[in-house]
């Protein structure tokens, strides 16, 4: 069976502060990939990564940063000096044979 | 961004009414998805299809039924609604279902069922 779980319900943090979401996924798929996507307060859903089962290489994308561990199961998502702009719920996902989501992460940036 | 749209955005009705939710993309994609979003978890997979008049079961398919005449419409619908269907629907669409490509989601469909 494959889950993700994301054990931080809500996060609250003042703007410029770094913030790290976890994100811990099982799965018996040797090829996976691993997805995380934005929801703002407007609703709509925006991708931000994907990660394949092979690299374990961490990405950065400007204040953004994944760092995937396959010995943890962990796909954890870091964002630095944090802004009020990136208040949003936050979803891990995990794709083998069907896509699954984690229950989301709210994050609060306060100024 | 992807084309896809949904309709309507919102939508009201009373129990044990019939709802049909569409779908509509201009990308041409093959693989088309319905989820519903809840409080607590996250998005769960109602159905989905891999080609005009190709559809499966997601995990939560009971009380659903949806149908694909075109390659461009996805089509949910709730044959009796029921308040525990009360929830936002997305449509996704991708070009290669089955080989891990991300998912673009459409903006959603609020649905309360009273």
């Amino acid at each position: 069976a494959q889950k993700v779980t994301q054990a931080q319900t809500e996060i609250s943090v003042v703007e410029k502060e770094d913030v790290t979401l976890d994100c811990v996924y099982e799965t018996r798929d040797t090829t996976y990939y691993l997805f995380w996507y934005k929801q703002p307060p407007s609703g709509e859903l925006v991708f931000l990564i994907r990660r394949n089962s092979f690299d374990e290489q961490n990405e950065i994308s400007g204040r953004y940063s994944w760092n995937f561990q396959k010995s943890t199961s962990s796909f954890n998502f870091t964002i630095t000096a944090s802004q009020v702009v990136d208040s949003a719920v936050y979803f891990c996902a995990l794709i083998g044979n069907k896509l699954v989501f984690g229950a989301g992460t709210i994050l609060r940036v306060k100024s | 961004d992807a084309g896809i749209t949904q309709s309507p955005r919102h939508k009201v009705t009373e129990t044990g009414t019939p709802v049909t939710l569409r779908c509509h993309q201009t990308e041409n994609h093959r693989y088309m998805y319905w989820y519903r979003q809840d409080p607590g978890h996250g998005l769960r997979l109602i159905h989905y299809s891999y080609g005009v008049k190709d559809t499966d079961k997601g995990e939560v398919s009971d009380g659903y039924s949806v149908s694909r005449s075109k390659t461009e419409d996805f089509l949910l619908t709730l044959e009796s609604a029921t308040s525990s269907q009360t929830s936002v629907y997305f449509c996704a669409i991708t070009d290669k279902g089955g080989s891990y490509n991300e998912q673009f989601f459409g903006p959603g469909t609020r649905l309360t069922v009273l």
